[in-house]
């Protein structure tokens, strides 16, 4: 089975504080994504991966940032952490760029809250 | 642009009878269509697909979904509930690399 990690369940953090939520997977996917989930919005997606050291914007990525060194590492960066990003973050994967048929793999998610 | 809508943000169905829960999309190009499920404090996972072929597809714990491209919908629908189906239910369209989320709808089965 494939497996998406994500390296904490729940985090607090301050405001202003640099945060970085981290997400593996074991099947080497090409594609890895990052979205969080809001009440009533349903899931955004921030930024994707199609292949290392390469990404692409989603429909919100402003206040973050991503890093991709190596196929099966994806981190999502908060460079500044604000309060509005208080949320559940979801990372996930596929296995081949531009091939929408197959079905995502999603990491268990992190709950981030900033005070 | 692509959109999925799902119109219901809250279903009750009572433990025995069916369930369906709704969910129209507008893409352009030939979808690709998904759903899962979400249970508290948890990731999502993965239910059923429609990628081509029979309008009707089965997926996982006895759920199935029907493809009407008339109507650009994508129902997800059970025979009979369970209790344990009560969770969030997504409706996603993919045309390319990019998955499209409706806003999810909250099934509770009551015993």
């Amino acid at each position: 089975d494939v497996k998406v990690t994500q390296s904490s369940r729940y985090l607090v953090k301050r405001t202003g504080e640099k945060v970085f939520l981290e997400c593996v997977q074991d099947m080497d996917h090409e594609n890895m994504f990052w979205y969080r989930q809001d009440p009533g919005l349903g899931l955004r997606l921030i930024y994707f991966s199609y292949d290392v050291k390469m990404k692409e914007k989603g429909d919100i990525p402003e206040g973050y940032s991503v890093s991709r060194e190596k196929k099966e590492r994806f981190s999502l960066i908060l460079e500044s952490a604000s309060t509005n990003q208080t949320s559940m973050y979801l990372c996930a994967s596929t296995p081949f760029p531009g091939q929408g048929n197959y079905e995502q793999y999603f990491g268990p998610g992190t709950r981030l809250t900033v005070t | 642009a692509q959109s999925v809508a799902q119109p219901e943000d809250q279903v009750n169905v009572a433990e025995g009878n069916p369930l369906t829960v709704k969910c129209t999309y507008s893409v352009s190009g030939n979808p690709y269509l998904f759903w899962y499920v979400q249970y508290p404090n948890r990731g999502l996972q993965f239910l059923l697909k429609y990628i081509t072929g029979d309008n009707l597809v089965k997926g996982s714990y006895g759920f199935e979904a029907e493809f009407n491209k008339s109507q650009t919908s994508f129902h997800l629908k059970k025979p009979s509930a369970l209790v344990s189906d009560s969770a969030l239910y997504f409706c996603a369209v993919n045309t390319g690399n990019q998955f499209y989320f409706g806003t999810g709808t909250s099934l509770t089965v009551i015993p």
